[in-house]
This record gives structure tokens, C-alpha cells and sequence, in this order.
């Protein structure tokens, strides 16, 4: 069964940054376009971003483009989400998540979820 | 962007019974439509992807069908565990995937 595990949220303030990992076992990490998802509290699922097996295509919402970077390691099987210039709407729950494989879209594995506060 | 809305925003039904969740696009996604299931404190889980395609491990109680900007999510009889918030997600034209508002289905 797919395993991923994000780690690296917490409290930040508003313009502050943060570094978002997932890691990923029991699946070959490599061939396989990975997402991160994220939930407002108490609100509905918001795709944030997603990358090809090798990293040369990412796409963004629009709301986090020049601010997000989506990355990956296929070698260390981790995903990473770099934010910057965060803002109070950025506080939510942020999954990872993994597509079916050899396409994008539907999301078939899922972490558990990091929680991300942006607040003075 | 693609606007998914769903109906109705909370269904109350008794276990046992049927429910039929419904999902609009604001322009036709053909068949790449998904559904979604998540329970309080937990992830997401994905139900049915192509429209009426079941995931792996997905019990026959759990059906969708569709296409173009209308479908629908069936659950047949309802299971004490399925009593939680659903959600629909297009993949027709992105990015961004875009997720509907989700239908809570609670216990009447």
C-alpha cells in the first residue's frame, strides 16, 4: 500500500517562508506525477500544484504561482513544496498526494496531511 | 476554470438507505470526472475516476455515471462507515483540477 508521510509545517507569519516535505515508500517514487493538495479549517480540498516523474513539467494554481515551488528527489523518493511570501489564506491542511500512474489527475494516494498556520 | 458545483450540500438519510449525490460542471469535462471520500481527521480517498469507474479496493455499493457537465455518485445502501463528506474533482481542463464544495451525507 502506497505510504506518504508530509512533515515540515508549523506557525509561521505572514511573509514568512516554509519548506513542505513528503515522503514516499512502498511504490517506485519515480514513475509516478506527484501533487500537493491543501484544505482550508473546516473548508473543501484545493489542488495547489503537481510535477511530472522527472521534474521537467509543474503546474501551479494561480494563486500560489512565483510564490510555491513544487520539487522533487526521485533519489531520496521525497517530495518538497518551498512557500514563500506566505499569506493568512495560506493556512490549511497540506496533502500529498500521488496520480494513478503514467497520468495526472486523479489522485489515488494521499498522506495524511501537514497543517501549515500563517498568523502574527 | 472549471466550476464544479455539487447538490445538495448536506444529505440526511439512515443507513441502509440509498443515496445519489449529484455534481455540475460549469462546461463539459466529457468523462474525467472523480469522486472523492474523506472522513473527519483523515484524507481524502479516491472513489471513482472516468466517471463510473471504481478504484481499487472501492465496494459495488459505490457507482457513478455521467458525462459532459452532469453526474452522479450512487451509493446503493448505505454503511455506517460511509457516512461522511464527498467531493467531485475534474481533470478535463487544467490546470488547475478543480474540486466541488462536497456533500456532507450525515446519519438522519
Amino acid at each position: 500500500e502506497v505510504q506518504l508521510v508530509e512533515s515540515g509545517g508549523g506557525l509561521v507569519q505572514p511573509g514568512g517562508s516554509l519548506r513542505l516535505s513528503c515522503a514516499a515508500s512502498r511504490f517506485t517514487f519515480s514513475n509516478y506525477w506527484m501533487n500537493w493538495v491543501r484544505q482550508a479549517p473546516g473548508k473543501g480540498l484545493e489542488w495547489v500544484a503537481n510535477i511530472n516523474q522527472d521534474g521537467s513539467e509543474r503546474y501551479y494554481v494561480d494563486s500560489v504561482k512565483g510564490r510555491f515551488t513544487i520539487s522533487r528527489d526521485n533519489a531520496k523518493n521525497s517530495l518538497y513544496l518551498q512557500m514563500n511570501s506566505l499569506r493568512a489564506e495560506d493556512t490549511a491542511v497540506y496533502y500529498c498526494a500521488r496520480d494513478q500512474k503514467s497520468s495526472t489527475g486523479w489522485h489515488a494516494g494521499w498522506g495524511q496531511g501537514t497543517l501549515v498556520t500563517v498568523s502574527s | 476554470e472549471i466550476v464544479l458545483t455539487q447538490s445538495p450540500a448536506t444529505l440526511s438519510l439512515s443507513p441502509g438507505e440509498r443515496a445519489t449525490l449529484s455534481c455540475r460542471a460549469s462546461q463539459s469535462v466529457s468523462s474525467y470526472l472523480a469522486w472523492y471520500q474523506q472522513k473527519p481527521g483523515q484524507a481524502p480517498r479516491l472513489l471513482i475516476y472516468d466517471a463510473s469507474t471504481r478504484a481499487t479496493g472501492i465496494p459495488a455499493r459505490f457507482s457513478g455515471s455521467g458525462s459532459g457537465t452532469d453526474f452522479t455518485l450512487t451509493i446503493s445502501s448505505l454503511e455506517p462507515e460511509d457516512f461522511a463528506v464527498y467531493y467531485c474533482q475534474q481533470r478535463s481542463n487544467w490546470p488547475p483540477f478543480t474540486f466541488g464544495p462536497g456533500t456532507k451525507v450525515d446519519i438522519k
